[in-house]
């Protein structure tokens, strides 16, 4: 079983509408989770961190975590074609090692 | 304030050469990590210094890799010798410190291909 688990895509969302990206992970004592955005090419960025259940809300967008389910997602509202990029789920390892264990990505699509 | 940057940004070598990736991190940021991205799969950590020590080398892929980060302040990864497998995209990061709320800031990558 993969540790971060994200599906592929691509998910194709018109432009206005919320984009819903989901991952889920294996590790129940992780403790932090990221969201970062890649563009065709670039380096990954930051763009969300969540630590505790629940909702984080920064602009446009929204984290969730869910503990208890090993779930996070990110909710992008009024998606624009500028938020088209692949979107990487990110856990940190808080066992012996610090290090982030990323999923394959999800790959958004925004339709003008 | 310049971010990571990574050397070369492409390279091409045949099965069996010896390539040399270099990292520079933010100036200040102790920590540094290097990852890779083998095609369709996901960024896997490679490993960690902090300063001029490995902390975590868990994910080397065996003993052609091999991390240098003398005097604490940029970092080389060279693979020697290199085996078709090796082709990916590697990335480097860095932050100011090693905790879960630290970001890590990702460089634009090295793209290694072995032929």
């Amino acid at each position: 079983q993969k540790e971060v688990e994200q599906n592929s895509g691509p998910l194709s969302v018109p432009e206005g509408a919320i984009a819903s990206l989901n991952c889920t992970y294996s590790d129940r004592v992780s403790q932090s989770f990221f969201w970062y955005r890649q563009y065709s090419g670039k380096s990954p960025e930051l763009i969300m961190s969540i630590y505790s259940n629940g909702d984080k809300e920064d602009g446009r967008f929204t984290a969730q975590l869910n503990k208890a389910s090993q779930y996070v997602s990110l909710l992008i509202r009024d998606s624009q074609p500028s938020d088209s990029a692949t979107y990487l789920c990110a856990v940190w390892d808080s066992g012996g090692y610090q290090k982030v264990t990323f999923g394959t990505g999800t790959k958004l699509q925004v339709i003008p | 304030e310049a971010g990571v940057t990574q050397f070369p940004s492409h390279s091409v070598i045949e099965k069996g050469q010896t390539v040399t990736l270099r990292c520079d991190p933010i100036s200040g940021h102790d920590n540094l990590y290097w990852y890779r991205r083998v095609m369709g799969k996901e960024i896997k950590f490679l490993l960690h210094f902090v300063k001029e020590s490995k902390q975590d080398e868990s994910g080397m892929p065996n003993n052609r890799f091999l991390a240098e980060r003398t005097g604490g302040t940029y970092s080389t990864l060279k693979v020697q010798p290199a085996e078709l497998e090796d082709s990916g995209v590697y990335f480097c990061a860095s932050s100011h410190s090693a905790h879960s709320y630290n970001e890590q800031f990702f460089g634009p990558g090295t793209r290694l291909t072995v032929l």
